[in-house]
């Protein structure tokens, strides 16, 4: 089992939509979440981070955790064309090098006119 | 510096040749990481630097890879006798120190081994 799973998408939405991604994670012991954007051809951009259960918005992104189910999900309200990108799930786990945070594999997301 | 600075930012060399790709991190950051992403994967955690402490290493995928961190600030990982499945981006990253923070990225190194 991989230490963070994501679907892979494409994830296809109109402009205007919620986009939800969604992220699960092995170790039940996980402290720290994060979620990345990366357009085409560039590096991953950090976006949020959430810690404790429950959500935390920033913008139009919402971060929803649930440490009991082992769930994070990113949600984009008023989806633009411009959030068309690959998002990527990070997860710092416990006992692990300290920092190191593990990826899923990414979800791709596209907004359409 | 402002941001992470990776150097070059694409490198194109022969099967065998060695390469030095450079890691400028943010000024400050104590943690350093790198990452290779292969086209459509994910990102590969290969080595992290965490002040003066010996460096994690376990990601790394052969004793063709090394890497160092000279004064705690630029880090230079070396891939000798470069292999076509050595091609890929190279990202590294920094964050200010080993706890909750996510990481900065740079813009990364295009390597291609022909």
């Amino acid at each position: 089992q991989k230490e963070v799973e994501q679907n892979s998408g494409p994830l296809s939405v109109p402009e205007g939509a919620i986009a939800s991604l969604n992220c699960t994670y092995s170790d039940r012991g996980s402290q720290s979440f994060f979620w990345y954007r990366q357009y085409s051809g560039k590096s991953p951009e950090l976006i949020m981070f959430i810690y404790s259960n429950g959500d935390k918005e920033d913008g139009r992104f919402t971060a929803q955790l649930n440490k009991a189910s082992q769930y994070v999900s990113l949600l984009i309200r008023d989806s633009q064309p411009s959030d068309s990108a690959t998002y990527l799930c990070a997860v710092k786990r416990p006992g692990s090098t300290l920092g190191r945070l593990y990826f899923g594999r990414g979800t791709q997301l596209t907004v359409w006119p | 510096g402002a941001g992470v600075s990776q150097s070059p930012s694409n490198k194109v060399t022969e099967k065998g040749k060695d390469v030095e790709l450079r890691c400028d991190p943010i000024s400050g950051h104590t943690a350093l990481y790198w990452y290779r992403q292969s086209l459509g994967q994910g990102l590969e955690f290969l080595i992290y630097f965490q002040g003066n402490s010996a460096p994690d290493k376990s990601g790394l995928p052969s004793d063709r890879f090394s890497a160092e961190r000279t004064g705690g600030s630029v880090s230079t990982l070396t891939i000798q006798r470069t292999q076509q499945e050595d091609s890929a981006v190279y990202l590294c990253a920094s964050s200010p120190d080993a706890s909750n923070y996510g990481y900065t990225f740079g813009s990364g190194t295009r390597l291609t081994v022909v």
